[in-house]
């Protein structure tokens, strides 16, 4: 499998719940972000892991916690969402030298 | 700081027709611009990209894009619309320093009539 693959593609969970985003990339990246896009708001960059550095978006809740264990993987582990918190969640992996990024196609997070 | 500017949030052309998405950057330094498309329920997808190399740029599906400095442009053109076009389309910049990141315009969902 190539490219950037994301898991579930659809999750409804309660406000009370515990669920985890997941995240593979195929492509030999050396970077991994998540990003957060809701209607009518411009994409939000919410996390970034690479060899040279861990950054957080000083603005995102505490009930999002990211995990990469690896350079190939990255998690993003929910607890006790909002509805506010309902969005397409995306990852990204990169490979640096000014190439981009290769999106995967994102989990549709529902918070009831 | 480095960021994008798309004004307006829609578009609406003719199949047929030429279709432009305007954006306007703002940054320091010599800019790495980017476009990507979206298809409905998909993640992002890689257009074209400007890295202070030629300044027209030429992308997937037909596309491209100028980047003027003088303008602080990097308009994104199809001389002709397809009706598979219709997405929406987002610019974005590449913030410099440390690992990559892009910031991204607000996005401009693009209509394509028959």
């Amino acid at each position: 499998e190539t490219g950037v693959t994301q898991t579930p593609r659809h999750l409804v969970m309660g406000m009370t719940n515990k669920k985890s985003l997941k995240c593979e990339q195929h492509l030999g990246h050396n970077a991994m972000y998540w990003y957060k896009q809701s209607a009518k708001k411009p994409l939000e960059l919410m996390f970034v892991y690479s060899l040279e550095e861990r950054v957080e978006n000083n603005s995102v809740p505490s009930r999002f916690s990211p995990e990469c264990p690896n350079s190939s993987h990255l998690f993003l582990h929910l607890h006790t969402l909002q509805p506010e918190d309902s969005a397409l969640y995306l990852c990204a992996s990169s490979q640096g030298g000014g190439y981009g990024y290769t999106f995967g196609s994102g989990t549709r997070l529902t918070v009831v | 700081a480095q960021s994008v500017t798309q004004l307006g949030s829609h578009v609406s052309v003719s199949e047929g027709a030429l279709v432009l998405l305007r954006c306007n950057y703002s940054s320091s330094v010599p800019p790495y611009l980017f476009w990507y498309v979206q298809y409905p329920n998909q993640g992002l997808q890689l257009l074209l990209k400007y890295t202070s190399a030629a300044t027209l740029v030429k992308g997937i599906n037909g596309f491209e894009a100028e980047f003027k400095k003088s303008e602080t442009s990097f308009h994104l053109t199809k001389p002709s619309a397809h009706m598979s076009d219709a997405a929406e389309y987002f610019c974005a910049v590449m913030i410099q320093g440390g690992s990559e990141k892009l910031v991204f315009g607000k996005g401009m969902k693009l209509t394509v009539n028959p």
